[in-house]
């Protein structure tokens, strides 16, 4: 069973620019969340699509939003790049019922 | 303060030990806990998860569970260098619409020294 897909896996941006990550969970997940990861910061949580439905909210600004598509997959976009937004962006998939997260190898976004 | 804490480290342990790796949270209404491994450069990766007050155990692993003092930890016997990594801690909790909300810890790293 194929893990968690990020795509792509390295992206290198100019401040003011928009960026658009995608994530293709576990086969039968519906279930898709999205971190964002710096060493100061920790792993905070940025939001979670269910069945194409924003359910869940981090407290990030408006520039960071996503969707989900009816076959599961998930994409972020972040939109007027900071140097602050330079960090690895994490997402993980859960199953039915399920609690447990499964996370994708990340996309590093570098902002220059 | 912190809805879920954890002492960044680093937590050095000899080969062989045990290390201990520890975790509250503020949310009384938290309902599971779990226990994640990251490599450097690497994405987590699940460990043990726990619902239940008491001690759960996988192998080298124990997770123990006391709601009652908002507290989680991790136990890992025999601990060997290929265990040097960062273990984040994860709490689930209800959020506003009936959903669930998991929060990270900022990690604890472990280094285990041959």
């Amino acid at each position: 069973k194929a893990g968690v897909t990020q795509t792509p896996r390295y992206l290198i941006k100019t401040r003011g620019q928009q960026v658009t990550l995608s994530c293709s969970p576990i086969s039968g997940h519906r279930s898709v969340s999205w971190y964002q990861q710096t060493p100061g910061q920790g792993l905070q949580f940025l939001f979670e699509y269910f069945s194409e439905t924003q359910r869940n909210k981090g407290n990030f600004p408006g520039r960071f939003s996503g969707r989900q598509f009816s076959n599961s997959r998930s994409e972020m976009n972040v939109s007027t790049l900071e140097l602050g937004d330079s960090a690895l962006y994490l997402c993980a998939s859960k199953g039915r019922g399920a609690t447990e997260a499964f996370f994708g190898q990340g996309t590093r976004l570098t902002v220059v | 303060q912190k809805e879920v804490e954890q002492n960044s480290g680093p937590l050095s342990v000899p080969e062989g030990a045990i290390a201990s790796l520890n975790c509250t949270y503020s949310d009384r209404g938290s309902q599971s806990f779990f226990w994640y491994r990251q490599y450097s450069g690497k994405s987590p990766e699940l460990i043990m998860f726990i619902y239940s007050n008491g001690d759960k155990e996988d192998g080298r692993f124990t997770a123990q569970l006391n709601k009652a003092s908002q507290y989680v930890s991790l136990l890992i016997r025999d601990s060997q260098p290929s265990d040097s990594a960062t273990y984040l801690c994860a709490v689930n909790t209800p959020s506003p619409g009936g959903y669930q909300k998991v929060t990270f810890g900022i990690g604890t790293k472990l280094q285990v020294i041959p």
